[in-house]
């Protein structure tokens, strides 16, 4: 299966550490790249690749992958973090795919 | 910075044929993949289809060949077609340029809807 699975709503309290996770089959063999998006607004690439963080993007965001899982994680979370985070990656055929998405609250 | 900036119809009927276009500013439009992204609540983000300069395409199976990305390099310009459109196909539409299998500039979002 290509499908990517999400919790669908994580908190965590402002200053503290918070992971998310995105679970598929072909994460085994393709990296996920992890998107933030606010409300009204379009989504943002925050990672890609093994733990890569375009430019403008604070260093208290990292990914990790293990196993059929990737991880975003941040460190040190911010009340403007708060927001939905989508990962996506792709499968054999190039077909690119995205997981349901979590809503990270800031408390 | 690249900036991607599209525009087209935002009320169709049923039947009818959607038809978006993207602009890309300030940045290369050689050597990238560009593609659509679509986006409802009840399904979240889907990939609709990319394609590379020199034409080769790959789109979503799920939309059975209904759709198809053209590009138009002397305006830096690339564009969605998506034909025989149903209330399903309501939603935000975003372009996006692909950078090492990422998504890493979105244009502002079109929001189409599909009503009789």
């Amino acid at each position: 299966s290509s499908e990517l699975t999400q919790d669908p709503a994580v908190s965590v309290a402002l200053g503290q550490t918070v992971t998310i996770t995105c679970r598929g089959d072909n994460l085994r063999t393709y990296f996920a790249n992890w998107y933030q998006q606010r409300p009204g607004q379009a989504p943002v690439l925050v990672i890609y690749g093994q733990n890569t963080r375009p430019s403008g993007i604070p260093d208290r965001f990292s990914g990790s992958r293990s196993g059929n899982t990737a991880s975003l994680t941040i460190t040190g979370t911010q009340a403007e973090d708060e927001a939905d985070y989508y990962c996506q990656s792709r499968d054999t055929s190039e077909k690119r795919v995205f997981g349901g998405g979590t809503k990270l609250t800031v408390l | 910075q690249v900036q991607l900036r599209q525009w087209g119809a935002g009320l169709l009927t049923p039947s009818e044929t959607l038809s978006l276009t993207c602009g890309v500013y300030g940045g290369s439009f050689s050597g990238y993949r560009w593609g659509w992204v679509r986006q409802t609540p009840e399904k979240g983000l889907e990939w609709i289809g990319e394609m590379i300069d020199g034409g080769y395409s790959n789109y979503n199976p799920s939309l059975k060949s209904r759709a198809a990305i053209s590009m138009d390099r002397s305006k830096n310009q690339f564009s969605l077609s998506l034909t025989s459109v149903t209330a399903a196909d309501t939603a935000v539409y975003y372009c996006v340029r692909l950078y090492t299998a990422a998504f890493d500039s979105w244009g502002q979002g079109t929001l189409v809807s599909v009503s009789s």
